[in-house]
């Protein structure tokens, strides 16, 4: 079946660094979304990718859709204690809206 | 902001016993879905639903699993016969339209035992 592959697996960084995640599949998907899970929560949307190459940003968070289809990367600059959590990719390709998620990046901000 | 509820937040149960996982999605939503979450791992698809029947199931969902959408704002989830290994996460997600961003619950953890 379908897979992601996303790394790194964790991260431990200082704050005000910037971080850099990616998600890769064998599969094409017309759709990448990166998700934020907080302990004790679902996930929350930060970023949709709606279409090959497209560069999005939300505040301090970008993140790509790559041309093949096939990855897509995340981006948090300056990084604050708060953004401390899970960082899930997400692909979606069929049209049930079926999302198939990475592996997840724990992220770990030192203050 | 409309937001996606679950309840239980946490539910205990007996091996062999059936739960019920109940979700209230976005009101104006078409699309619902539930996916679980082992403690430590991925979160994984099990279900999706459209205009009152399933349209897609992992091979997860087996005849153990049903799900139904009884009245106008309730979806759920139901495990006839729990196992050990259906302690988890699950999530309820929905959207209005299939390739639109899903809005999660934040989830009831299953507990067997």
């Amino acid at each position: 079946g379908q897979q992601l592959n996303q790394s790194p697996q964790s991260m431990f960084i200082q704050e005000g660094e910037d971080v850099s995640m990616n998600c890769t599949s064998s599969s094409i998907f017309n759709t990448w979304l990166w998700y934020k899970q907080d302990p004790g929560e679902g996930p929350v949307l930060l970023i949709a990718l709606y279409k090959a190459g497209e560069l999005t940003s939300n505040g301090r968070l970008t993140a790509q859709f790559g041309i093949t289809r096939k990855d897509s990367f995340l981006n948090i600059s300056a990084s604050i204690p708060s953004d401390v959590g899970i960082y899930f990719c997400a692909g979606q390709s069929s049209n049930t809206g079926k999302l198939i998620f990475g592996q997840g990046t724990t992220l770990q901000v030192k203050p | 902001e409309p937001e996606v509820t679950q309840t239980p937040s946490h539910q205990v149960t007996q091996m062999g016993q059936e739960v019920i996982l109940r979700c209230v999605p976005i009101s104006n939503h078409l699309y619902f879905y539930w996916y679980r979450q082992i403690l430590g791992q991925k979160v994984e698809f099990l279900v999706s639903f459209y205009n009152n029947e399933i349209s897609e199931k992992s091979e997860i969902f087996d005849d153990q699993f049903s799900v139904e959408r009884p009245d106008g704002s309730n979806f759920t989830l139901k495990i006839r016969s729990t196992k050990l290994e259906d302690s988890a996460m699950y999530f309820c997600a929905s959207t209005l339209l299939w390739n639109q961003p899903q809005h999660f619950g934040d989830g009831t953890r299953l507990s067997i035992l």
